[in-house]
């Protein structure tokens, strides 16, 4: 099983700032690599497909990179509507699996 | 538009069962049953192929959860037997066989005396 570790677990952030959520596989997974954002009490919502690929409706500013094993997720000019908890998923091998996930606060 | 909504939730002793149920505006997709403990990650617990030829579970529910799907109801199911205090979560089903695209509003299952 595949092991995602996100770095930091907690991030308290000032508006307008910019934030950077990584994501570090335990083995190669290419691009098969997802990111979501929860916000308390909702249900986790898709940000980011294959590493990198934007989703319809979702800001600019959400952006991510990465291939391999190293991934980051980057909010750009952050907003208070973005406090949340971020979450990356693998795809690229059975089973699927989730990162421990990084709640970011605005300060 | 997509809407996906779970039913079924509630509050049950240890070693009781439910059934979960998501009814979804759709029929052909790999739909996943995911779970997230109070203040924890979420959790795969188990995948289930458009055709039911592809069926997946966590070794965590493997062997006392079955997951099944009428797509002529565009329905996806979640039998819970022998439930256990670790399966208290909030259960969501998802759409998708790589990424998860679209995700129901959860449903709450407390295992407890």
């Amino acid at each position: 099983e595949i092991v995602l570790t996100q770095s930091p677990d907690f991030q308290s952030v000032t508006p307008k700032e910019k934030v950077t959520i990584t994501c570090r596989a335990s083995q190669s997974i290419g691009s098969g690599l997802h990111w979501y954002q929860q916000k308390p009490d909702q249900s986790p919502k898709l940000l980011i497909k294959y590493a990198s690929q934007s989703i319809s409706g979702v800001p600019s500013r959400f952006s991510g990179s990465g291939s391999g094993t190293d991934f980051t997720l980057t909010i750009n000019s952050l907003e208070a509507e973005d406090a949340a908890a971020y979450y990356c998923h693998q795809s690229s091998s059975s089973p699927a699996t989730f990162g421990g996930g990084t709640k970011v606060e605005i300060k | 538009e997509v809407q996906l909504v779970e039913s079924g939730g509630g509050l049950v002793k240890p070693g009781g069962s439910l059934r979960l149920s998501c009814a979804a505006s759709f029929s052909s997709y790999t739909m996943n049953w995911v779970r997230q403990a109070p203040g924890k990650g979420l959790e795969c617990i188990s995948s289930i192929s458009s055709s039911s030829t592809y069926i997946y579970y966590a070794d965590s529910v493997r062997g006392r959860f079955t997951v099944s799907r009428d797509n002529a109801k565009s329905s996806l199911y979640l039998q819970m037997n022998s439930l256990r205090a670790e399966d208290t979560a909030v259960y969501y089903c998802a759409k998708g066989d790589t990424y998860f695209d679209y995700w129901g509003q959860g449903t709450l299952v407390t295992v407890s005396s």
